[in-house]
């Protein structure tokens, strides 16, 4: 199974602060890693698909990058509905898929 | 729009057995491949099942082979996750969800259904 793994675990941020969160695959996933949003007692939603598209509706304040084994979403200027917990996932060796462990971005 | 509506959830004793249902609408059912995510609680999240559009391969998670069956009646826009021989791990918010067309990933979610495994 190929193994996604997120750094940090949680990050303390403030309002119009830049912030990364990686991802980093066990083995190469090519462009095949996604982003999710998830706020409590909600389900998660799509932000980055195939590491660096936009989905539509998401603010163009997320964006994403890398290919290979190694990823990044990037928040330009965080927002106070921004904090949330955020996951990764890839879908290389779809249909068994695998997720991060997630990032928790809170307020400082 | 896409609509997930998931029902089903509930307590249970270890050992026992549940029904999720996944009522689709909104896109033409018959066409998609559709997945079952789990959150336990306080968790990530964890992928389980898939099946493809006309439900000819089903594919699952290593954790739960063998003890769980998913389906989907076409004719019904439903979606289904038999869950047997529970264990307390399975504890957790169930998700249904959709790709988008010729894209992998989860487009759309319900709203998930909690299953509560405990004596």
């Amino acid at each position: 199974d190929i193994q996604m793994t997120q750094s940090p675990s949680s990050l303390s941020a403030s309002v119009g602060d830049r912030v990364t969160i990686t991802c980093r695959a066990s083995q190469s996933i090519s462009s095949y890693l996604n982003w999710y949003q998830q706020k409590p007692g909600k389900a998660p939603k799509l932000l980055i698909y195939a590491a660096s598209s936009l989905q539509s509706g998401v603010p163009s304040r997320f964006s994403g990058s890398g290919s290979g084994t190694d990823f990044t979403l990037t928040i330009s200027s965080l927002q106070p509905e921004d904090f949330a917990t955020y996951y990764c996932q890839q879908s290389y060796s779809t249909p068994s898929i695998t997720f991060g462990q997630g990032t928790r971005l809170e307020i400082k | 729009q896409v609509q997930l509506v998931e029902s089903g959830g509930g307590v249970v004793q270890p050992g026992g057995s549940l029904r999720l249902s996944c009522a689709a609408s909104g896109f033409t059912f018959s066409s998609y491949g559709m997945h079952w995510v789990r959150q336990a609680p306080g968790k990530g999240l964890e992928w389980v099942a898939f099946i493809r559009y006309d439900g000819s391969n089903k594919y699952y998670a290593d954790s739960v082979k063998g003890r769980f069956t998913i389906s989907r009646d076409n004719s019904k826009n439903t979606l289904y996750l038999q869950m047997n021989s529970l264990r307390a791990e399975d504890t957790a918010v169930y998700y249904c969800a959709k790709p988008p067309p010729r894209v992998k990933c989860f487009q759309h979610w319900g709203q998930g259904t909690l299953v509560t495994v405990s004596s």
